[in-house]
């Protein structure tokens, strides 16, 4: 069974510094990986999905990087921003089409 | 605009009582999606539907039915049988075939009275 683990549980960085969020998984069997926001109370806002066949993935200042092999994922942001602060997730979808979430990394950007 | 429309945004049952929580959708997706999220921890599958009825158990489908009647529409609900139904529910869609990415609406909180 499919196990994706977010590490740390909280990150709290000055404005302007660039970051790098980690998202590792344990069966490299996947469709696709995706990185989403949540602000609180809120539902989820897809940011970025990197299919299986590739390496990254870009939009903006974030960039989403997957690497199969060693069972892990990050996403880079440049240029942090205090509108940044939400928890980042990430999901891997697999051959029954469901998504396997992690537990997610709560950002705070500091002004 | 297209989206996902989750109602209500909070809703308190009774014990022993079932509630219906509604999730419409606009975008002509084929895929529907129920999740529940506990506080600090990620997502988990309830119960999701590939198409109109018919639907299949996701991880923690017990105390849970659902209805895929129109394409549409896709309603949870939690039965008495939940025993820990107190949580953030989330609804999602997504167009058909392994590489598209689930949307989400904006969620309905549930509390136990």
């Amino acid at each position: 069974k499919q196990e994706v683990t977010q590490i740390p549980a909280a990150l709290s960085v000055p404005e302007g510094e660039n970051l790098v969020l980690n998202c590792s998984f344990t069966d490299s069997a996947i469709y696709n990986l995706q990185w989403f926001r949540q602000d609180p109370g809120k539902g989820l806002t897809s940011l970025l999905l990197i299919q299986s066949s590739q390496r990254e993935q870009t939009s903006g200042r974030l960039n989403a990087s997957l690497d199969k092999s060693s069972g892990r994922s990050t996403l880079y942001i440049a240029a942090s921003q205090p509108g940044d602060s939400a928890t980042y997730l990430c999901a891997l979808s697999g051959s029954a089409r469901q998504l396997t979430f992690g537990s997610g990394t709560q950002l705070t950007v500091l002004p | 605009d297209g989206g996902i429309t989750q109602s209500p945004k909070y809703l308190f049952r009774k014990e022993g009582q079932n509630v219906t929580l509604s999730c419409e959708q606009n975008l002509n997706h084929d895929a529907m999606y129920w999740y529940r999220q506990d506080p600090g921890q990620g997502l988990r599958l309830i119960y999701y539907s590939q198409i109109v009825n018919d639907f299949q158990k996701g991880d923690i489908a017990e105390g849970y039915s659902v209805s895929r009647e129109k394409k549409e529409s896709f309603p949870l609900t939690v039965t008495s049988a939940q025993k820990n139904p107190t949580a953030f529910y989330l609804c999602a869609s997504s167009m058909s075939g392994k590489n598209q990415p689930q949307h989400f609406g904006d969620g309905t909180r549930l509390s136990i009275l």
